[in-house]
């Protein structure tokens, strides 16, 4: 099947810095990637959706200025979290849609972040 | 997306059926009700999905009521790997919100 590759796996940083996360479908091209966090013992909460080529939409209450998305190529998409802290250590998760119709979404592994 | 509801928890024993239901009295008919998992500190896993009629796959199989307002997903031969957390998603496109899903814990 379809793979969705997410890196890093785990991340730690200070407060204050930023921090970058990538998802890349690894054998089909994806015009729309999402964005999803997840705190412990929660569901995944839609972010984004990042299109290729054009300016990420943002779900309400997300922002835009402190999560970066960049789709820069059909494969890859970016999430910055800039000038991180505490609050936002979470477990990140982007997903990716093989085809452009109702087809199935392959998700990554997931990233988990833990700001000091 | 239409909103669903699942229930909290459900145990099962291994290799006994897992049926696992979902309400969705206010999908749409053009919104394909779809099922993942998610096992602990993964990415959720596609299980099926299905718009009309009964669908199975190597994994599972999904009964849709008629009138589409409920589905259950049934794991045949539950194992020990299955305990997860099971999100049912009713949705049109491919954006996917999930709700609180069923915590499966399949025992020995």
């Amino acid at each position: 099947g379809a793979v969705v590759s997410q890196h890093p796996s785990w991340v730690i940083c200070k407060s204050g810095t930023s921090v970058k996360i990538e998802c890349r479908s690894l054998d089909f091209q994806a015009t729309t990637m999402f964005w999803y966090r997840q705190f412990p013992k929660q569901s995944l909460m839609l972010m984004a959706t990042s299109n290729e080529g054009s300016k990420a939409t943002y779900e309400q209450g997300v922002e835009k200025d402190k999560f970066l998305i960049n789709h820069a190529s059909l494969t890859l998409s970016t999430l910055t979290v800039t000038s991180a802290h505490p609050e936002d250590s979470s477990f990140y998760i982007c997903s990716a849609a093989q085809g452009g119709t109702n087809e199935k979404l392959f998700f990554g592994s997931g990233t988990q972040l833990s700001v000091l | 997306d239409a909103k669903t509801t699942q229930p909290p928890s459900m145990d099962c024993a291994e290799g006994r059926a897992a049926n696992l239901p979902c309400n969705h009295s206010t999908i749409s008919g053009n919104e394909y009700v779809y099922w993942y998992r998610q096992i602990h500190s993964q990415g959720p896993q596609y299980i099926i999905h299905g718009l009309k009629n009964n669908e199975t796959n190597e994994m599972a199989s999904l009964i849709i009521t008629e009138d589409r307002k409920s589905s259950t997903l049934i794991l045949p031969h539950a194992t020990l790997r299955d305990t997860a957390v099971y999100y049912c998603i009713g949705t049109g496109f491919q954006k996917l919100v999930f709700g609180t899903g069923t915590r499966l814990l399949v025992s020995p």
